[in-house]
């Protein structure tokens, strides 16, 4: 069975903070993977990683994918309290017309 | 674009009542999913639709139903609801790109 594994399930960091948020997975046929961030409502896209080694970097957020040990990361750096949030991973498969395979998602809590 | 639109936002129902939640998107986007989120359980599937016509059951689809007659509009069906179905609903759509996935803005179900 497809799944995807996402640790730690919540944690709680003071701004300036550095966080490493993992995300491993075990799925057929792997294409891509997403990173989302959730806050009071729908989920937005962060980064879509296809390749090993080779890093996404978004301002302070970066994302790196490791097809060999099969996980990733997104790394948060100076984190601010707008980055608490549920941070989802989800999995994209070959076979095109299968849908996301979602983690559980990490709550970060960003305290001042 | 509007994009994703879910309505109603919120919704309280009785054990054994009815109902559909509607989603729909101006996107023209082949593919779209309903999930469910509970707290500690991520993002479940409940069905999805490849397009028009086509529909099939994702993780959680007991208790529910949809169709999807027009590209536009896939709407879940609550057939007789339970207390177990309480939980926040997202729809979403996308192109044949994967990290083009839209979410509607969820609708909050409560089920006593």
């Amino acid at each position: 069975e497809d799944k995807v594994v996402q640790s730690p399930l919540s944690l709680v960091v003071h701004e300036g903070d550095t966080v490493t948020l993992n995300c491993s997975y075990e799925v057929t046929n792997f294409r891509s993977l997403l990173w989302y961030k959730q806050e009071k409502k729908a989920p937005t896209f962060l980064f879509m990683l296809t390749s090993s080694g080779i890093e996404k970097k978004s301002g302070r957020l970066s994302s790196i994918l490791d097809k060999k040990e099969l996980f990733s990361i997104l790394n948060i750096t100076a984190t601010q309290t707008g980055d608490s949030a549920v941070y989802l991973c989800a999995v994209v498969r070959n076979s095109g017309n299968t849908p996301l395979v979602f983690g559980k998602g990490t709550r970060l809590s960003v305290i001042a | 674009n509007a994009g994703v639109t879910q309505t109603p936002k919120f919704q309280v129902l009785k054990t054994g009542q009815s109902m559909t939640l509607q989603c729909a998107q101006d996107m023209n986007h082949e593919y779209m999913s309903w999930y469910r989120q509970d707290p500690g359980m991520g993002l479940r599937l409940i069905h999805y639709s490849v397009g028009a016509g086509i529909t099939d059951q994702g993780e959680v689809p007991n208790g529910y139903n949809v169709s999807r007659s027009t590209t536009e509009d896939f709407p879940l069906r609550l057939l007789s609801a339970a207390p177990s179905q309480t939980s926040v609903y997202f729809c979403a759509s996308r192109t044949g790109k994967p990290y083009e996935q839209y979410f509607g803005p969820g609708t909050r179900l409560t089920v006593t």
